[in-house]
């Protein structure tokens, strides 16, 4: 059964980068079927789709955070990354990476539990 | 303020039918897969439909999904309690060049 596990820091200082890795264990990240993404959840703005990535590369980002953003993919470890450089305390989320199916248009079936990270001086 | 717009909350007695309504545009739900997650209190969402009206494995058939034009609807029947929980649609944008979500909306099970 794939599972998904983020891990990061869970307090992050304003202005400077957040740094999040999605470990992927019970079968391959490079599978040629799946995207990778990363979402974000809020109370004030709900569910926010942060971007995708592909094994290979080729991310693709969500417009509004795209000048932010870095998505980087480690297959030796099973693992893909976010960064998400100059936060604020509106980047304060519950951040979520999952397995995304089909790309732009497609849907996420498999989330990882979430983790907590807050934006703070 | 989202994208998607859904009714807050909605509500109904064990047993009965409820269902939930996602309203959005040509750019989103109108020309792309629609798919309905399910968030029990405390936990990640959890993929209930996808394109459309599609059941992944382990969901049950009490759980529907039918897309007309710019809505959708998520449709659950023989409510139980562990049903409470907060549902959110999901989409592509093509004018966005996004994935997009509606606001969700709370089940209350009475």
């Amino acid at each position: 059964q794939l599972q998904l596990q983020e891990s990061g820091p869970g307090l992050v200082k304003t202005s400077e980068t957040l740094s999040l890795t999605c470990t992927v264990s019970g079968g391959s990240i490079s599978s040629s079927s799946y995207y990778w993404g990363w979402l974000r959840q809020t109370p004030g703005k709900g569910l926010e789709w942060i971007g995708s990535v592909y094994y290979s590369g080729s991310p693709y980002y969500n417009p509004s955070l795209r000048s932010r953003v870095t998505f980087l993919v480690d297959t030796s470890k099973n693992q893909f990354s976010l960064k998400l450089s100059s936060v604020t305390a509106a980047d304060t989320a519950v951040y979520y990476c999952a397995r995304h199916v089909g790309g732009s248009g497609g849907y996420f079936d498999l989330w990882g539990r979430g983790t907590l990270v807050t934006v703070s001086s | 303020q989202s994208v998607l717009t859904q009714p807050p909350s909605v509500s109904a007695a064990p047993g009965q039918k409820v269902t939930i309504s996602c309203s959005g545009s040509s750019s989103n739900i109108e020309n792309n897969y629609l798919s309905w997650y399910q968030q029990l209190p405390g936990t990640a969402p959890k993929l209930l439909i996808y394109e459309n009206n599609k059941r992944p494995s382990g969901i049950p058939d009490r759980f529907s999904g039918s897309k007309s034009g710019t809505s959708a609807t998520l449709g659950i029947t023989g409510l139980q309690t562990g049903d409470e929980a907060d549902y959110y649609c999901g989409t592509w944008d093509s004018s966005l060049s996004a994935g997009v979500f509606g606001g969700g909306t709370k089940l209350t099970v009475l």
